[in-house]
């Protein structure tokens, strides 16, 4: 069974830093990886998609990296800022897409 | 409006009520995924249609859940007899499957309290 885990559970950064949220996924075999935004009580916006041939995908300000066969993937924010608050989540793409439990993103001014 | 959509966004039941939500995919999606997220959690898959054909079903979806996809368009998820651990984000999204699997897009939910 596919298990997805992301650190950290929660982060805290002021405005303008650069930041990473870790993703992990136990099993390789997938079609691809996606990295989706979530605000509260809303549902969910994708943010960038990484087919499994591919190794990152860019857009604006993200960056997101895929390692398939170490099972690991990472979303980079450069220069964040307060309207990049929101819950960030990893999928993993077999037949169905599996979450993990998100990542809780606070940019402070 | 061309995303997913989701009705009602919210919806409050007594426990042991019957609710039905409704999803209407992108128009020229043919798959249509059905998820529920409970607080603090990631979305959980419920299960999935390819057009008109339910293919896959979650060992969540127990018999007091049914979901339906008439004619490859429109879906609706009913939950008999709810109950309060039945209360949670449904979240539904579709995709377009054309030889490799494509991006999924998420309706805003229906958010189910079952009091």
């Amino acid at each position: 069974k596919q298990e997805v885990t992301q650190i950290p559970a929660a982060l805290s950064v002021p405005e303008g830093e650069n930041l990473v949220l870790n993703c992990s996924f136990t099993d390789s075999a997938i079609y691809n990886l996606q990295w989706f935004r979530q605000d509260p009580g809303k549902g969910l916006t994708s943010l960038l998609l990484i087919q499994s041939s591919q190794r990152e995908q860019t857009s604006g300000r993200l960056n997101a990296s895929l390692d398939k066969s170490s099972g690991r993937s990472t979303l980079y924010i450069a220069a964040s800022q307060p309207g990049d608050s929101a819950t960030y989540l990893c999928a993993v793409l077999y037949s169905t897409l599996t979450f993990g439990k998100g990542t809780m993103l606070l940019v402070s001014p | 409006d061309t995303g997913v959509s989701q009705d009602p966004r919210h919806k409050i039941t007594k426990r042991g009520q019957n609710v039905t939500f409704r999803c209407d995919p992108i128009s020229e999606h043919n798959r249509l995924y059905w998820y529920r997220q409970t607080l603090g959690q990631g979305p959980e898959f419920l299960t999935y249609f390819q057009n008109e054909a339910q293919l896959e079903k979650s060992r969540l979806l127990s018999d007091r859940f049914s979901a339906e996809r008439p004619k490859g368009s429109f879906s609706t998820l009913e939950i008999q007899r709810t109950e309060q651990g039945d209360s949670a984000m449904y979240l539904c999204a579709s995709s377009l499957e054309v030889g490799g699997v494509g991006k999924l897009f998420f309706g805003s939910g229906t958010q189910l309290s079952v009091l």
